[in-house]
């Protein structure tokens, strides 16, 4: 079992609609990170979270430290949010230990 | 402007073939990572500098070395690249509190996708 799961996997949805992929994890975490991974390979860096909720435009981050399970929600989805979103968390030094990924994909 | 970079974008070399890869920043973080990220699979870390403190991964292989001459400069070298280490190799730095801890976020680079012929 990975100590970082994500699901779903991959995700269609239509433009317009409020997606939510979900983070489980089995550490004692020091943060959570969500990743954002487009084609060609960049990686931007979205939330780092270590408790509560957080926002940034139409996107919201929450973790519950008590049930070791985040959510990243996209509210109003677009088709240039489709991109690889990648669940990371901060476990002992440096590291940062990767769940597999969700591939979504919006469809206009 | 681009704050972590990575040169080149693409690199193709050959079988055996001694290659490598560099990654710059105008962040200047005293942490810097480097992974490699097979298709369809997370990034996995490779090694990562604390400053000047080189800190290897167990299950890093020997043909992957790096040096980090100054703090906004990071080389990944591969002595004897095999098909197996075609992949895209990630940088990415972070300001690095105490005790190296991981509640930072990290800045990645846009990758160089390595070919092997």
């Amino acid at each position: 079992k990975n100590e970082v799961e994500q699901s779903p996997q991959n995700l269609t949805a239509q433009e317009g609609e409020f997606i939510t992929i979900n983070c489980s994890y089995s550490v004692g975490i020091s943060a959570l990170h969500w990743l954002q991974q487009h084609p060609g390979g960049g990686i931007v860096s979205l939330f780092m979270l270590s408790s509560g909720k957080k926002k940034h435009g139409r996107l919201i981050a929450t973790i519950n430290i008590q049930e070791k399970h985040s959510s990243l929600h996209i509210t109003a989805s677009h088709p240039r949010d489709s991109a690889v979103y990648i669940c990371a968390v901060g476990t002992s030094g440096s590291r940062l230990t990767f769940g597999e990924g969700t591939q979504l994909t919006v469809n206009p | 402007d681009a704050m972590v970079i990575q040169n080149p974008r693409y690199q193709v070399t050959q079988f055996g073939k001694p290659v490598t890869l560099s990654c710059s920043q105008t962040l200047n973080h005293n942490v810097m990572y480097w992974y490699q990220q097979k298709s369809s699979q997370a990034p996995k870390l490779l090694f990562h500098y604390y400053d000047k403190d080189f800190n290897n991964e167990a299950d890093t292989p020997d043909n992957f070395q790096s040096r980090r001459p100054n703090t906004s400069f990071c080389f990944l070298d591969i002595r004897s690249p095999g098909l197996g280490d075609a992949a895209m190799y990630l940088c990415a730095t972070s300001r690095g509190g105490q005790g190296h801890n991981s509640n930072q976020p990290q800045h990645f680079g846009d990758g160089t996708r390595l070919s092997i012929l």
